[in-house]
């Protein structure tokens, strides 16, 4: 079970791009890296997932460096409303994760 | 498409009485989840299931049991409610259990125990 580390709150103006980097020193071979966004009062949603190298999509970016011991969740242009907890994951299956308490980014006006 | 909906939204219930929590999901998922979030913490599982008829303990189980009767729903029960069991509980479901592929939550319920 791969532990993750990651910081506990960020602030960040908006417009700005915001970099949210996740440790996970003791990753396996088969493990996935998984990021998911929560909204206060909402449950947490998808938003990328990766094994290696990159990964774009319509909301983020997900940098993997190839040692897979870190990876970086990327979110160009932040705005007001990306105000949320982030929470990496990693894996093999959601029985065998936690959610851990994530990183509170506060976009500040 | 409604996704994956909880039923109640709010319950407040006295220490010893029980009741049970509704999931419903019309997306054909296997996988079922049932979480518990506290203030400042993050998400710990309950109970899951891989399919229909099946059901296996999480991180935090004792105090709870479930059923998964049908496909499309997940019933978590608490039998006699304890303070401690107050929290936000989160249903989620998936198509696998692959951390690869999305887990879909509902907006959850908020349950208090006086």
């Amino acid at each position: 079970l791969a532990k993750t580390t990651q910081p506990i709150s960020m602030d960040s103006y908006e417009g700005q791009e915001v970099n949210i980097t996740c440790s996970h020193n003791n990753i396996a071979t088969n493990d996935y890296i998984t990021w998911y966004q929560q909204f206060p009062s909402q449950g947490p949603r998808f938003i990328i997932q990766g094994y290696k190298t990159k990964v774009t999509n319509e909301v983020a970016s997900l940098f993997i460096p190839a040692d897979r011991k870190s990876s970086t969740l990327s979110l160009p242009r932040v705005s007001l409303s990306d105000t949320a907890v982030y929470y990496c994951l990693v894996g093999t299956g959601y029985q065998k994760v936690t959610f851990g308490t994530g990183t509170k980014l506060q976009v500040i006006p | 498409n409604a996704g994956v909906t909880q039923t109640p939204k709010f319950r407040v219930l006295k220490t010893g009485q029980s009741m049970t929590l509704l999931c419903a999901q019309d997306m054909n998922h296997e996988y079922m989840y049932w979480y518990r979030q506290d203030p400042g913490m993050g998400l710990r599982l309950i109970h899951y299931s891989v399919g229909e008829g099946t059901t296996a303990k999480g991180e935090v189980p004792d105090g709870y049991n479930v059923s998964r009767l049908k496909k499309q729903n997940f019933l978590l029960g608490l039998e006699s409610a304890a303070p401690s069991q107050t929290s936000v509980y989160f249903c989620a479901s998936s198509y696998l259990g692959q951390l690869n592929q999305p887990q879909h939550f509902g907006d959850g319920t908020r349950l208090s125990i006086l």
